[in-house]
Order: structure tokens, then sequence, then C-alpha cells
């Protein structure tokens, strides 16, 4: 398996453009997760589906936020309009059946709004 | 919710040496604790793990200690080596989530 892939790997875009970001799980898994990693507050949650269903979204920061996942196979982090506060690495990540099973991580996407 | 607390923030010690980093955790009903490795600029990866039925788990050079009437649990390196130096996190699931702790940049001088 190709492990989670995310995409786009880099962007960079300015101040109030929309960026959406998109990851596709491991084949199997049934839980997809979105996290945000800065050096201020670390590994945030943001977002977490079961069965392409959102579970708990009290970590999405603000309503510029929301977040899909129309099929197991494929799901989008959506910002609109960005701001520069939101530059970080988003990292999608999926596991069988939590808790008790490893979290795979993609590579992350680094997002930079200037 | 959960919160996880992890220390040293930093820790740099000499090749060859152990190296140890602690995490304390709040949701008593945790049960699966693992610690995740990662490189600059690259994703975390899990290392080692350990769930609430045993107190000690070895793999190779790394090893995991887990306290779970004081919730606390920790990372143990020994003859640590340059390949080391990363961040390492801790977490504790909480419900079907993982809370990660604030990370430990660890450095192995040569």
């Amino acid at each position: 398996d190709a492990g989670v892939i995310q995409s786009p790997r880099h962007e960079v875009t300015e101040m109030g453009q929309e960026v959406t970001l998109r990851c596709k799980p491991i084949s199997g898994h049934d839980y997809l997760f979105w996290y945000r990693q800065t050096m201020m507050r670390g590994l945030e949650l943001l977002i977490y589906f079961n069965n392409n269903v959102p579970i708990d979204d009290s970590g999405m920061p603000e309503d510029r936020f929301s977040a899909k996942m129309p099929n197991a196979s494929f799901s989008t982090l959506k910002i609109q309009p960005s701001e520069p506060r939101d530059s970080a690495v988003y990292f999608c990540a999926s596991s069988f059946s939590v808790p008790g099973n490893t979290i795979y991580f993609g590579e992350g996407s680094w997002l930079t709004v200037v | 919710g959960e919160n996880v607390e992890q220390h040293p923030s930093t820790l740099s010690v000499q090749e060859g040496d152990s190296a140890v980093i602690k995490c304390t955790y709040s949701d008593s009903a945790s049960n699966y604790f693992p610690w995740y490795k990662q490189e600059l600029g690259k994703r975390p990866q899990l290392i080692i793990d350990i769930r609430s039925n045993v107190g000690e788990k070895k793999d190779q050079r790394i090893a995991v200690t887990l306290n779970k009437t004081a919730k606390h649990f920790s990372l143990h390196i020994t003859e640590t080596q340059p390949e080391d130096s990363a961040v390492y996190f801790c977490a504790a699931n909480a419900g079907n989530m993982l809370t990660f702790g604030g990370g430990t940049r660890l450095m192995v001088k040569p």
C-alpha cells in the first residue's frame, strides 16, 4: 500500500484565497484524522471521521475551516478565506478502528499564507 | 478531555548515553499510549506503543514504561546514536482520538 497520500505537498497562497487540501487514506482504514502542526501549538486534532461520517470537529478553529469525506477513499480540508495565521503543516492520518491501532500519517501539506 | 504533558521539551545527550522522555496524562480511561518520532521535514512515525494491560515493552534500544496509577509513561532510548536525533511525541487515547504531548526535541551529539 502507498500509505496515506496527501496533496498538495506545498502550497503558497495569498490571504483571502481559498485553500483545499486533499487526502487519500490507506485502503480499508475506517478512521480518518486531520491534524495541524505549528511550532506554537504542536500537533492539534482538527476533525476526525469514522466510516466517512464526521465524529468530532471540536478542534476546527473557526467557520473558515470545513472538512468533508464524500467516500471511503477521499477527504478534503478547505480553508476559506485563508489568513496568514493558518500557515502550518496539515497532516492527514488514517487507521483501523481506534483506540489501540496505529495511526498512519501522510507526508503533510505545507501551507504558507502570505 | 484528555490532556497530555511531555517533558523535557529539549534534550541533548552524548552519543552512547541514554535518553528518557516522560509524559503524564489526565484521563484515567486512556488505555493506549503510542510514541512517534518525527524527523525534520518528515511525517510522525510510530516507533513503539504500549497498552494499559502491560507495564513495560521493549524493542531493541527503545523501551516504554507505564504507570497507570500515577498516570505517567516514559520512553527510554539506550545507546543513543546521531540518527536518533528527532522530535519525539507521546500520545494517549481519549475515546476514539489520540491527544499528543508537546514534543521533545532530542539532539544526540557525536
